[in-house]
């Protein structure tokens, strides 16, 4: 069965700083992997997808993520991050199975 | 991209009572999914609602628990039936993204925050 691992339930960062959220995954064959982003109050918005070739994959409001087949993970990275990026973020395979997230914090 | 909204955004019920969530999509799409989101918990599919036949439920959840309507291609229904706390949850419709097919990026509704006291 696809399962998704989402490591940190919460993380804080400083305004300006470099961020990582981790995801691994579970999956028979090369998956489709997503990341979402859910803001306060709001539904889900795509940030990303990688359904094949460049393992490196850029999304919009800045983050990019890399697949990593050897390691089975599909971390979202941010070289600098804005107070508008905190909110909760989701891993996604095969469209319907979700991680259980990460809660960003950013401080001043 | 679709615009999909949800009524009511927040409601708070009684134990035992029923309520029904309704999801308006801007398009006309084949699928529809409903999710449950726990409280500091990840989404969980409860069904996938196709027009012109039976949703199709999740492990877990069923039927007569959360019936589900689907009488157009932008509309659907879900009613959470004989409340108890433990539904007390957030719940979200989602399309997939019409100009790729069934199974790709899905486009979320605001959700509904339910509280069941």
């Amino acid at each position: 069965a696809q399962s998704v691992t989402q490591p940190d339930i919460h993380i804080t960062v400083s305004e300006g700083a470099s961020l990582e959220l981790r995801c691994n995954y579970s999956y028979g064959a090369t998956p489709y992997l997503f990341w979402y982003v859910q803001s306060p109050g709001q539904g889900l918005q795509l940030l990303l997808k990688y359904f094949s070739g460049d393992t490196l994959v850029q999304g919009i409001k800045g983050f990019e993520a890399e697949f990593k087949r050897s390691q089975s993970s599909f971390n979202l990275r941010k070289p600098s991050v804005h107070w508008s990026d905190a909110a909760e973020y989701f891993c996604a395979v095969e469209v319907l199975t979700f991680g259980t997230g990460t809660r960003l914090t950013i401080i001043p | 991209s679709a615009v999909i909204s949800q009524k009511p955004s927040r409601d708070i019920c009684q134990r035992g009572t029923s309520l029904t969530i309704q999801c308006q999509v801007d398009s006309q799409v084949t699928m529809m999914f409903w999710y449950r989101q726990q409280p500091g918990q990840s989404l969980t599919l409860i069904a996938t609602a196709n027009q012109g036949s039976e949703a199709t439920y999740e492990s877990g959840f069923v039927i007569d628990k959360f019936p589900i309507s689907r009488p157009n291609l932008t509309f659907s229904t879900l009613t959470v039936s004989n409340m108890s706390p433990e539904d007390s949850s957030i719940y979200l419709c989602s399309v997939p993204s019409p100009s790729s097919g069934a199974y790709n990026e899905q486009f979320f509704g605001p959700g509904t925050r339910l509280t069941v006291l």
